[in-house]
Protein backbone atom coordinates (compact mmCIF):
# COMPACT_ATOMS: atom_id res chain seq x y z
CA UNK A 1 0.00 0.00 0.00
CA UNK A 2 1.16 3.56 -1.02
CA UNK A 3 1.56 5.65 2.35
CA UNK A 4 1.76 9.69 2.43
CA UNK A 5 2.65 10.87 5.88
CA UNK A 6 2.29 14.45 7.32
CA UNK A 7 4.14 15.44 9.98
CA UNK A 8 1.09 16.74 12.40
CA UNK A 9 -2.31 16.41 11.69
CA UNK A 10 -3.15 19.50 14.21
CA UNK A 11 -1.08 22.46 14.24
CA UNK A 12 -1.45 26.02 16.02
CA UNK A 13 1.00 28.76 15.62
CA UNK A 14 0.97 32.53 15.53
CA UNK A 15 1.30 35.59 13.16
CA UNK A 16 4.63 36.18 11.83
CA UNK A 17 5.87 32.46 12.62
CA UNK A 18 8.01 30.25 10.28
CA UNK A 19 5.89 26.96 9.43
CA UNK A 20 7.16 24.04 8.08
CA UNK A 21 5.20 21.40 6.87
CA UNK A 22 6.68 17.95 6.44
CA UNK A 23 5.18 15.18 3.57
CA UNK A 24 6.84 12.11 3.40
CA UNK A 25 5.86 9.40 0.46
CA UNK A 26 7.42 5.73 0.53
CA UNK A 27 6.33 4.69 -3.50
CA UNK A 28 9.32 6.54 -4.83
CA UNK A 29 7.45 8.64 -6.90
CA UNK A 30 8.81 11.62 -8.61
CA UNK A 31 5.83 13.46 -8.56
CA UNK A 32 4.70 15.69 -5.03
CA UNK A 33 2.01 18.10 -4.76
CA UNK A 34 1.01 20.59 -1.71
CA UNK A 35 -2.66 21.73 -2.00
CA UNK A 36 -5.02 23.65 0.65
CA UNK A 37 -8.57 23.15 0.86
CA UNK A 38 -11.12 25.54 1.83
CA UNK A 39 -14.78 25.23 2.33
CA UNK A 40 -16.60 26.15 -0.69
CA UNK A 41 -13.38 26.12 -2.92
CA UNK A 42 -12.22 22.75 -3.09
CA UNK A 43 -8.68 22.03 -3.35
CA UNK A 44 -6.21 24.68 -4.82
CA UNK A 45 -2.36 23.71 -6.00
CA UNK A 46 0.06 25.71 -4.27
CA UNK A 47 3.37 24.48 -5.71
CA UNK A 48 4.45 20.73 -7.06
CA UNK A 49 7.50 19.20 -7.68
CA UNK A 50 8.49 17.02 -10.52
CA UNK A 51 11.73 15.52 -9.02
CA UNK A 52 14.16 16.10 -6.29
CA UNK A 53 15.54 19.77 -6.47
CA UNK A 54 12.77 20.90 -8.94
CA UNK A 55 9.34 23.04 -8.27
CA UNK A 56 7.15 24.63 -10.25
CA UNK A 57 4.48 27.16 -8.83
CA UNK A 58 1.05 25.93 -8.64
CA UNK A 59 -2.11 28.52 -8.40
CA UNK A 60 -2.07 29.90 -5.25
CA UNK A 61 1.67 29.82 -4.48
CA UNK A 62 2.20 33.41 -2.73
CA UNK A 63 3.33 33.14 0.63
CA UNK A 64 4.57 30.02 0.33
CA UNK A 65 8.04 28.21 -0.29
CA UNK A 66 8.85 24.22 -0.86
CA UNK A 67 11.79 22.11 -0.56
CA UNK A 68 12.60 18.73 -2.29
CA UNK A 69 16.33 17.73 -1.01
CA UNK A 70 15.36 13.91 -1.29
CA UNK A 71 12.85 12.32 -3.31
CA UNK A 72 10.62 10.52 -0.56
CA UNK A 73 10.18 14.32 1.15
CA UNK A 74 8.00 17.34 0.09
CA UNK A 75 8.14 20.41 2.62
CA UNK A 76 6.23 23.49 1.78
CA UNK A 77 6.99 26.62 4.27
CA UNK A 78 5.21 29.61 5.39
CA UNK A 79 7.86 31.79 5.53
CA UNK A 80 5.94 34.37 7.52
CA UNK A 81 2.32 33.07 8.96
CA UNK A 82 -0.64 35.05 8.46
CA UNK A 83 -4.60 34.30 9.92
CA UNK A 84 -5.47 33.55 5.86
CA UNK A 85 -3.30 31.05 5.82
CA UNK A 86 -5.64 29.16 8.49
CA UNK A 87 -6.89 25.95 6.09
CA UNK A 88 -6.49 22.34 6.18
CA UNK A 89 -3.40 21.60 3.89
CA UNK A 90 -2.98 17.85 1.83
CA UNK A 91 -0.06 16.61 0.36
CA UNK A 92 -0.02 14.16 -2.54
CA UNK A 93 2.52 11.61 -4.23
CA UNK A 94 1.49 10.78 -7.92
CA UNK A 95 1.98 7.27 -9.72
CA UNK A 96 3.14 8.67 -13.14
CA UNK A 97 2.31 4.95 -14.48
CA UNK A 98 -1.34 4.76 -13.07
CA UNK A 99 -1.79 8.81 -13.35
CA UNK A 100 -2.54 8.05 -9.74
CA UNK A 101 -2.51 10.59 -6.83
CA UNK A 102 -2.20 9.42 -3.09
CA UNK A 103 -2.93 11.72 -0.50
CA UNK A 104 -2.01 12.45 3.46
CA UNK A 105 -4.57 12.66 6.06
CA UNK A 106 -3.63 16.47 6.29
CA UNK A 107 -2.53 18.92 8.43
CA UNK A 108 -5.19 21.51 9.83
CA UNK A 109 -3.00 24.60 10.62
CA UNK A 110 -4.36 27.67 12.45
CA UNK A 111 -2.62 30.75 12.57
CA UNK A 112 -3.84 32.77 15.42
CA UNK B 1 -6.85 26.87 -18.36
CA UNK B 2 -8.73 23.79 -17.08
CA UNK B 3 -11.61 24.25 -15.17
CA UNK B 4 -13.98 21.83 -13.32
CA UNK B 5 -17.94 23.00 -12.00
CA UNK B 6 -19.64 21.22 -9.45
CA UNK B 7 -22.57 22.40 -9.22
CA UNK B 8 -24.10 21.16 -5.84
CA UNK B 9 -22.07 21.89 -3.28
CA UNK B 10 -24.47 19.57 -0.87
CA UNK B 11 -26.76 16.21 -1.85
CA UNK B 12 -29.20 15.02 0.83
CA UNK B 13 -30.24 11.52 -0.24
CA UNK B 14 -32.54 8.81 1.13
CA UNK B 15 -30.59 5.04 2.20
CA UNK B 16 -30.97 2.84 -0.96
CA UNK B 17 -32.30 5.67 -3.20
CA UNK B 18 -30.24 6.84 -5.82
CA UNK B 19 -27.60 9.56 -6.49
CA UNK B 20 -26.14 11.47 -9.21
CA UNK B 21 -23.12 14.03 -8.58
CA UNK B 22 -23.01 16.30 -11.44
CA UNK B 23 -19.27 17.33 -12.64
CA UNK B 24 -18.63 19.72 -15.98
CA UNK B 25 -15.26 20.33 -17.21
CA UNK B 26 -13.69 22.52 -19.97
CA UNK B 27 -11.10 21.96 -22.15
CA UNK B 28 -10.39 21.58 -25.52
CA UNK B 29 -8.17 19.15 -25.98
CA UNK B 30 -8.17 15.46 -24.73
CA UNK B 31 -8.28 15.15 -20.81
CA UNK B 32 -7.52 12.57 -18.05
CA UNK B 33 -10.89 12.75 -15.60
CA UNK B 34 -11.18 11.68 -11.82
CA UNK B 35 -13.82 11.24 -9.10
CA UNK B 36 -11.99 11.43 -5.37
CA UNK B 37 -13.73 9.92 -2.51
CA UNK B 38 -13.07 12.60 1.25
CA UNK B 39 -14.46 10.52 4.18
CA UNK B 40 -14.45 12.54 7.38
CA UNK B 41 -11.49 13.38 8.97
CA UNK B 42 -9.32 11.55 6.48
CA UNK B 43 -7.52 12.44 2.92
CA UNK B 44 -8.66 11.98 -0.12
CA UNK B 45 -8.49 8.62 -2.54
CA UNK B 46 -9.13 7.57 -5.76
CA UNK B 47 -12.90 6.63 -6.31
CA UNK B 48 -12.73 6.05 -10.10
CA UNK B 49 -10.91 7.20 -13.50
CA UNK B 50 -11.62 7.46 -17.05
CA UNK B 51 -7.78 7.54 -19.23
CA UNK B 52 -9.32 6.17 -22.82
CA UNK B 53 -11.22 2.98 -24.03
CA UNK B 54 -14.83 2.50 -22.24
CA UNK B 55 -16.38 5.71 -21.74
CA UNK B 56 -18.49 4.11 -18.79
CA UNK B 57 -16.18 3.46 -15.71
CA UNK B 58 -17.22 1.84 -12.31
CA UNK B 59 -15.84 1.53 -8.85
CA UNK B 60 -15.40 -1.46 -6.45
CA UNK B 61 -18.17 -0.19 -4.49
CA UNK B 62 -20.61 0.25 -6.82
CA UNK B 63 -20.35 3.76 -8.16
CA UNK B 64 -19.80 5.03 -12.14
CA UNK B 65 -19.52 7.92 -13.87
CA UNK B 66 -19.63 8.55 -17.89
CA UNK B 67 -17.07 10.38 -19.83
CA UNK B 68 -19.37 12.58 -22.29
CA UNK B 69 -17.31 14.12 -24.55
CA UNK B 70 -20.48 16.55 -26.61
CA UNK B 71 -21.30 17.44 -23.22
CA UNK B 72 -18.38 17.82 -21.44
CA UNK B 73 -19.78 16.11 -18.44
CA UNK B 74 -18.37 13.42 -16.12
CA UNK B 75 -21.35 12.77 -13.65
CA UNK B 76 -21.08 10.28 -10.94
CA UNK B 77 -23.71 8.07 -10.16
CA UNK B 78 -24.85 4.99 -7.64
CA UNK B 79 -27.88 3.35 -8.25
CA UNK B 80 -28.38 2.58 -4.53
CA UNK B 81 -26.34 4.27 -1.54
CA UNK B 82 -25.45 3.04 1.76
CA UNK B 83 -24.67 4.76 4.76
CA UNK B 84 -20.82 4.64 4.27
CA UNK B 85 -21.15 6.49 1.28
CA UNK B 86 -21.44 9.87 3.08
CA UNK B 87 -18.51 11.98 2.19
CA UNK B 88 -17.11 14.71 0.10
CA UNK B 89 -16.60 13.87 -3.65
CA UNK B 90 -14.32 15.69 -5.82
CA UNK B 91 -14.11 15.64 -9.23
CA UNK B 92 -10.78 16.42 -11.33
CA UNK B 93 -9.15 16.76 -14.70
CA UNK B 94 -5.94 16.42 -15.88
CA UNK B 95 -4.02 18.36 -17.75
CA UNK B 96 -3.09 17.19 -21.57
CA UNK B 97 -0.12 15.03 -21.42
CA UNK B 98 3.24 16.11 -20.39
CA UNK B 99 5.65 13.82 -20.29
CA UNK B 100 4.13 11.99 -17.11
CA UNK B 101 4.19 15.43 -15.20
CA UNK B 102 0.53 16.18 -15.56
CA UNK B 103 -0.93 18.11 -12.59
CA UNK B 104 -4.74 17.85 -11.11
CA UNK B 105 -7.43 20.57 -11.51
CA UNK B 106 -10.38 20.34 -8.83
CA UNK B 107 -13.73 20.80 -8.54
CA UNK B 108 -14.99 22.93 -5.54
CA UNK B 109 -16.48 19.54 -4.03
CA UNK B 110 -20.21 17.71 -3.29
CA UNK B 111 -20.67 16.80 0.19
CA UNK B 112 -23.28 13.51 0.60
CA UNK B 113 -25.37 12.60 2.99
CA UNK B 114 -27.11 9.96 3.38
CA UNK B 115 -30.46 10.27 5.62
CA UNK B 116 -31.23 6.61 7.49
Amino acid sequence: DVKVTQSSRYLVKRTGEKVFLECVQDMDHENMFWYRQDPGLGLRLIYFSYDVKMKEKGDIPEGYSVSREKKERFSLILESASTNQTSMYLCASRDRVTDTQYFGPGTRLTVL
Amino acid sequence: AQSVTQLDSQVPVFEEAPVELRCNYSSSVSVYLFWYVQYPNQGLQLLLKYLSGSTLVESINGFEAEFNKSQTSFHLRKPSVHISDTAEYFCAVSDPPNFGNEKLTFGTGTRLTIIP
